[in-house]
């Protein structure tokens, strides 16, 4: 157990749907990361959060949109999907430090199929 | 920004053969070189990374070497076991983000 939990771990949603997928850290770190894994282009960063605030959008289309209500909380809100969404998404936790990185700590994943 | 090119992208070996896995980086400013292996339906797990001011790193049959004039840096698995078989990732980063490389696929045959 590394510490770091998502739910659901699958989901099946159609294109018109409104979902959410929760990443939940429990090792004290402060900064957490949405990843998007499929084939085509695996471990794709899409967001990172530091001490709650986004600092990091990696020109994600806006029918993602995630959510960091506190260092250990992490939201990825899903609306009007498109089939190429379907993938592994990936929730990371690590420390966090100004001009550093450090090791980061991934979920087990939400694995999305849009239909 | 960043961009981590990873090489090849499947390996075949037979057990207790090496392996080496090799990754350029585009930004100097790169300083944490992490490798990730990730298992079948398995999350990714950090198994060595090396920083900027180190140009070698060796845990057991694991070893990172790093080349910062080139950009470069690989992967050494020595006497490669059935259990090392998995998708390998290498990543750079400059601050808070990591950018990962495509993977290396690794089969290793008894």
């Amino acid at each position: 157990e590394t510490g770091v939990t998502q739910t659901p771990r699958h989901l099946v949603m159609g294109m018109t749907n409104k979902k959410s997928l929760k990443c939940e850290q429990h090792l004290g770190h402060n900064a957490m990361y949405w990843y998007k894994q499929s084939a085509k282009k695996p471990l794709e960063l899409m967001f990172v959060y530091n001490f709650k605030e986004q600092t990091e959008n990696n020109s994600v289309p806006s029918r993602f949109s995630p959510e960091c209500p506190n260092s250990s909380h992490l939201f990825l809100h899903l609306h009007t999907l498109q089939p190429e969404d379907s993938a592994l998404y990936l929730c990371a936790s690590s420390q966090s430090q100004s001009g550093s990185s450090y090791e980061q700590y991934f979920g087990p994943g939400t694995r999305l199929t849009v239909t | 920004g960043e961009n981590v090119e990873q090489h090849p992208s499947t390996l075949s070996v037979q057990e207790g053969d090496s392996a080496v896995i090799k990754c350029t980086y585009s930004d100097s400013a790169s300083n944490y070189f992490p490798w990730y292996k990730q298992e079948l339906g398995k999350r990714p797990q950090l198994i060595i990374d090396i920083r900027s001011n180190v140009g070698e790193k060796k845990d057991q049959r694991i070893a990172v070497t790093l080349n910062k004039t080139a950009k470069h840096f690989s992967l050494h698995i020595t006497e490669t076991q059935p259990e090392d078989s998995a998708v390998y990732f290498c990543a750079g980063s400059a601050g808070d983000k990591l950018i990962f490389g495509t993977g290396t696929r690794l089969q290793v045959f008894p």
